[in-house]
């Protein structure tokens, strides 16, 4: 089994409908993250918790929300999504107590909003 | 603006040696990631460099230059399996990633 694991792993939906990405990671890693990837651009974080209470803002977190359940769960929202959501979307682990260690990727959540 | 700079595709031939280079811009810095993405997969890390020079680990070696903003990845020996994209980020001061948009690496046998 993954250490990092996303569902779903591919998802269609409609403008204007909730959508939760799920993420869960069995490494014990506090520090979690949410990325987008789309063509031509490099990873945009959404969203990053360093532990169960803290929550940060990534740089494109509008349209976005979060909820660290618990250490090991990590879950975005698109409350009302949109087609320019329609991406490749990333949880990530960071190895270590520091900055600099290496994330771990998930699987990735393939999303297209019609 | 922070902004990381690496060529969009590169061709290379099996067996051979590649180098993609990375230019960076960030506020602060506190090191250097590559990673290699598989089509469709998850990026894997490659490597962190944090100090100037060279750090080789197999096949690959990744160099820094902090004063020219400048690294790149090296890949000997290429393999078919070496086909994917590769991911410069660097680390700015405060601790945020900023990612390139990736260099395809295209392997012919």
């Amino acid at each position: 089994d993954a250490d990092v694991t996303q569902t779903p792993r591919n998802r269609i939906t409609k403008t204007g409908k909730r959508i939760m990405l799920e993420c869960s990671q069995t490494k014990g890693h506090d520090r979690m993250y949410w990325y987008r990837q789309d063509p031509g651009l490099g990873l945009r974080l959404i969203y990053y918790s360093f532990d169960v209470k803290d929550i940060n803002k990534g740089e494109i977190s509008d349209g976005y929300s979060v909820s660290r359940q618990a250490q090991a769960k990590f879950s975005l929202s698109l409350e009302s999504a949109i087609p320019n959501q329609t991406a490749l979307y990333f949880c990530a682990t960071r190895a270590g107590d520091g900055d600099t260690g290496e994330l771990f990727f998930g699987e990735g959540s393939r999303l297209t909003v019609l | 603006g922070q902004n990381i700079d690496q060529p969009t595709e590169m061709t290379a031939t099996e067996g051979a040696i590649v180098q993609i280079n990375c230019t960076y811009q960030t506020s602060g810095f506190n090191g250097l990631f590559w990673y290699q993405q598989h089509a469709g997969e998850a990026p894997t890390f490659l490597s962190y460099n944090v100090l100037d020079g060279l750090e080789e680990k197999g096949r690959f070696s990744s160099f820094l230059s902090r004063s020219k903003g400048y690294s790149y990845l090296l890949l000997k020996e290429l393999q078919m399996k070496d086909s994917a994209s590769y991911l410069c980020a660097a680390m700015d001061s405060n601790y945020q990633l900023i990612w390139g948009a990736g260099t395809k690496l295209i392997i012919k046998p």
